[in-house]
């Protein structure tokens, strides 16, 4: 079975500074998607970034980034000049890669930016 | 384009009552999923199906059934209402290219 472990339960940091979120997973496939999902207050998921597995360069989607490390099973969210509107929980997520499988969440980070 | 529906968006129940989330998709996915995610807490899967007339069980399955007549409706069930299913509920559903929609969450509270 997968899991996902996300050591930090809250963050905080200053508008327009970079944090970065933890993320590490533990699994024995070697394909698979790894995801980066913000839910604010109105509970919506919200997709933030996508990795596949099998791509060694890291996904960047505008002020968010990743470190993906394949090998130590590290998965870190960078968010640069970070926004007041990112005050949110964030939720590191593993996904085989067969069609119609289904998430595996990790506990979340709650992130709040401070103007 | 509505995605991924779900009524009613908050519910109170009595413990023992019985209710059915609603959840309609207008993307004809095959694969849909109905997740629950206690306070603090990431989503954990109850049920799923890959397509109408197929489902099975999640993670967390216990107190609920679910059933799939359309493709579209993926409606799920609380028998007996117990207080440790107090929780938020999300429907979801996903293409075979694996285009991932979720519903906006129904608050469920069990008194």
């Amino acid at each position: 079975a997968q899991t996902v472990t996300q050591s930090q339960p809250e963050m905080s940091v200053q508008e327009a500074e970079t944090v970065t979120l933890s993320c590490t997973y533990d699994t024995s496939e070697n394909n698979y998607y790894l995801f980066w999902y913000k839910q604010p207050p109105s509970r919506q998921m919200i997709l933030v970034i996508r990795q596949e597995a099998y791509k060694q360069q890291n996904a960047t989607e505008n002020r968010f980034s990743v470190n993906f490390q394949k090998a130590a099973k590290s998965f870190s969210l960078k968010i640069s000049d970070s926004q007041l509107g990112d005050t949110a929980m964030y939720f590191c997520a593993f996904m085989k890669q067969n069609p119609g499988q289904n998430f595996v969440f990790g506990p979340g980070t709650r992130l709040s930016v401070l103007p | 384009n509505a995605g991924v529906t779900q009524t009613p968006k908050f519910r109170i129940l009595k413990i023992g009552q019985s209710m059915t989330l609603q959840c309609a998709q207008d993307m004809n996915h095959n694969y849909m999923y109905w997740y629950r995610q206690d306070p603090g807490m990431g989503l954990k899967l109850i049920y799923y199906s890959v397509g109408a007339g197929i489902t099975d069980k999640g993670e967390v399955p216990n107190g609920y059934n679910v059933s799939r007549s359309t493709t579209e409706d993926f409606p799920l069930r609380l028998e007996l209402a117990a207080p440790s299913q107090t929780s938020v509920y999300f429907c979801a559903s996903s293409s075979p290219a694996g285009g991932y929609t979720f519903g906006s969450g129904t608050r469920l509270t069990v008194v």
